[in-house]
């Protein structure tokens, strides 16, 4: 059973232009949320996270919104860049026990 | 680079066989994870030890265990291996353990390859 869902699968993206990807949970006790970068070859790394005693975090042109009622929550890259093509990761954890629990993968490419 | 350096980097075996990947964590970092990253299953929660004791079990299959050493490097032991075992394998590290916002930096991982 997948812990965390995550939508869509792949993405195509104009240079400059938003990239928006979703993602949702259904364990109350998770209370960790973060997003992975993953590039081809390359093992995943932390791009940004958040708890949910926030609605939203933003770092650079990285933001999570997250929606604690939902249960969802969601990647936004403004701006998007060539650069930024790679495979994003979901991911949430409790504490106790934190191992992560990764969503399916989002496969975004921007387009020059 | 995160830090946490796996080998080696491309293993091919035989069914039957047993391998066996190692992992050294970030230098002051106490914990290791290790998932299996295969194209039908994800990114899937293997095992987790802290401090040289098993912490979390996730979805690893009997045939698989592992150990981390005084040193802290860990090792995965994957045995009477399968077709289905090809995947990337990868070690992450962090400081602590059972706290939910510690980040766990990931390696290049190990990719297997079952013949």
């Amino acid at each position: 059973q997948q812990q965390v869902k995550q939508s869509p699968q792949s993405l195509i993206v104009q240079k400059g232009g938003i990239s928006i990807i979703n993602c949702a949970y259904e364990n109350t006790a998770f209370d960790y949320f973060p997003w992975y970068q993953q590039f081809p070859g390359k093992g995943p790394a932390l791009l940004i996270a958040i708890r949910p005693d926030v609605s939203e975090k933003k770092e650079g042109r990285f933001t999570i919104s997250f929606n604690k009622s939902a249960k969802q929550f969601s990647l936004h890259i403004m701006d998007s860049q060539p650069g930024d093509s790679a495979t994003y990761f979901c991911a949430a954890s409790g504490t106790g026990a934190n191992n992560l629990f990764f969503g399916t993968g989002t496969r975004l490419t921007v387009i020059p | 680079d995160s830090g946490v350096t796996q080998t080696p980097k491309h293993l091919i075996t035989a069914t039957g066989q047993r391998v066996t990947l190692r992992c050294s964590p970030r230098s002051g970092d106490l914990s290791v994870y290790w998932y299996q990253q295969s194209l039908d299953q994800g990114l899937q929660f293997l095992i987790q030890y802290y401090n040289g004791e098993e912490r979390a079990k996730g979805n690893i299959l009997e045939r698989f265990s592992a150990q981390q050493f005084p040193d802290l490097h860990s090792e995965l032991n994957l045995s009477s291996l399968e077709l289905g075992d090809s995947a990337l394998y990868f070690c992450a590290s962090s400081v602590v353990a059972g706290l939910a916002g510690d980040t766990q930096y990931f390696g290049p991982g190990t990719r297997l390859t079952v013949l």
